[in-house]
């Protein structure tokens, strides 16, 4: 049982590119979301999803599309790579359902350098 | 004001020490509320759940004080390994049930 597998560990970009930062879970959850975690800011959320085909904006979703075609995969992409956007990012899955049953699973993060 | 805030210290205390940690919360209709422990560059992992009589997980104790809106994590006995940084989280009434987190408070115990 993987729980929350993220892809690539690190990455190193120039600004412009784009790339996409994959994640799937193994353990039927409804709910999918990213956050990323800058030092002295905690962990933000970009997107998330509640099920599949439904995804949504969190607090900081500009530069960055999600789509959910799957219960299992939830990518991640971005879209013109700029360097505020170095950052290490989580991909998280919960079950769904009752806020209080609602604990998230973490991937092992992705560390992102924008030059 | 932040949703969620927390003391980002770092708390340094002596091994065997009590240390608590606050966090307050600015949405009066938060449901639920968690504590999650972080260790240097790994993911968050969740600590415990908070439930509004307070639940103890051996040397951790967590409150709910719905009325001054906070949430408070108490280690008694602290050991080396609680070294780490503390995330609470918080999820909203009537919203997506995806939490939203503090800034964290980083723990240094220390010989």
């Amino acid at each position: 049982n993987a729980g929350v597998t993220q892809t690539p560990k690190f990455q190193v970009l120039k600004t412009g590119q784009s790339m996409t930062l994959q994640c799937a879970q193994d353990m039927n959850h409804e709910y999918m979301s990213w956050y990323r975690q800058d030092p002295g800011m905690g962990l933000r959320l970009i997107h998330y999803s509640v099920g599949a085909g439904i995804t949504d904006q969190g607090e900081v979703p500009n530069g960055y599309n999600v789509s959910r075609s799957t219960t299992e995969d939830f990518p991640l992409r971005l879209l013109s790579a700029a360097p505020s956007q170095t950052s290490v990012y989580f991909c998280a899955s919960s079950p769904g359902g009752r806020s209080g049953a609602n604990v998230l699973t973490f991937g092992a993060g992705s560390r992102l350098t924008v030059l | 004001r932040k949703e969620v805030e927390q003391d980002p210290g770092p708390f340094n205390v002596p091994e065997g020490a009590t240390v608590a940690f606050n966090c307050t919360y600015s949405n009066s209709a938060s449901q639920s509320f968690f504590w999650y422990r972080q260790d240097c560059r790994k993911e968050p992992k969740l600590l415990m759940s908070v439930y509004s009589s307070g639940n103890e997980d051996g040397r951790f104790t967590a409150q709910l004080n719905r009325a001054s809106q906070y949430i408070s994590l108490l280690i008694r006995d602290s050991k080396l390994s609680d070294s780490a940084t503390y995330l609470c989280a918080v999820i909203r009434g009537g919203g997506s049930y995806i939490p939203t987190f503090g800034r964290g408070t980083s723990l240094i115990v220390h010989p």
